[in-house]
């Protein structure tokens, strides 16, 4: 059973350009988070979502973060015109229950 | 935003020795979560507790969920060279399924 996917594992912007992260959950989780974690920090708590619904958004930053997991394909984390400050670590989690949160190998966004 | 305290922030042990390492916070949750991080990649889950006094054990691991709901202890035995890394503790409250880390322990073992 494959672990959950992230892509790209690195990823390079401009400021002012845009930036997509995909995650596939694990075989059979319909439970997608999205946790952002800063150098020397525990992760912090993005969004929430089940399969065409977001759940819980309430770490989400109200301006240029959306995120999405349609019905067909991987969760989508989307930063619009990103800024010096959105360089970080970005892990996407599943899970079946709720319960156990199992963790991707994360995307390293750097914005120049 | 709420967060938990972990501690200590490092350790630097000898192989061979135990290790103990602990996670409180002001408020209650009703899951506890242990993940082990290497550098550059995401956390791997060792250990998941649901009960308030519920000791759980995963080989030289072992960890415990606090009788006041409000901490989590990690211990590890005879520790070995692989068992560097940071390690963070995650809590979850009733009602949402978000988690809430501590800032992480970072583990130096030397051989």
């Amino acid at each position: 059973n494959a672990g959950v996917m992230q892509n790209p594992r690195h990823l390079v912007r401009r400021r002012g350009q845009e930036a997509r992260l995909r995650c596939s959950p694990m075989k059979g989780h319909s439970h997608v988070y999205w946790y952002r974690q800063l150098p020397e920090e525990g992760l912090k708590f993005m969004v929430y979502l089940q399969k065409e619904n977001i759940i819980d958004e309430s770490g989400m930053p109200k301006e240029r973060f959306s995120a999405e997991f349609p019905k067909e394909g991987p969760s989508i984390l989307r930063i619009q015109q990103v800024v010096r400050g959105d360089s970080a670590a970005y892990f996407c989690a599943s899970s079946e229950t709720g319960y156990e949160q199992y963790f991707g190998p994360g995307t390293r966004l750097t914005v120049t | 935003g709420q967060q938990l305290n972990q501690s200590p922030q490092s350790m630097f042990i000898q192989e061979g020795e135990d290790v103990s390492m602990n996670c409180t916070s002001s408020s209650i949750f009703n899951t506890w979560l242990w993940y082990k991080q290497d550098p550059g990649e995401g956390p791997v889950l060792l250990i998941a507790l649901y009960k308030a006094g519920e000791l759980t054990s995963n080989g030289r691991l072992t960890a415990q969920f606090g009788i006041t709901r409000k901490d989590s202890f990690l211990n590890i035995s005879a520790s070995i060279p692989s068992d560097v890394g940071i390690y963070f503790c995650a809590g979850r409250q009733g009602g949402s399924e978000k988690l809430v880390f501590g800032k992480g322990t970072k583990l130096t073992v030397n051989p």
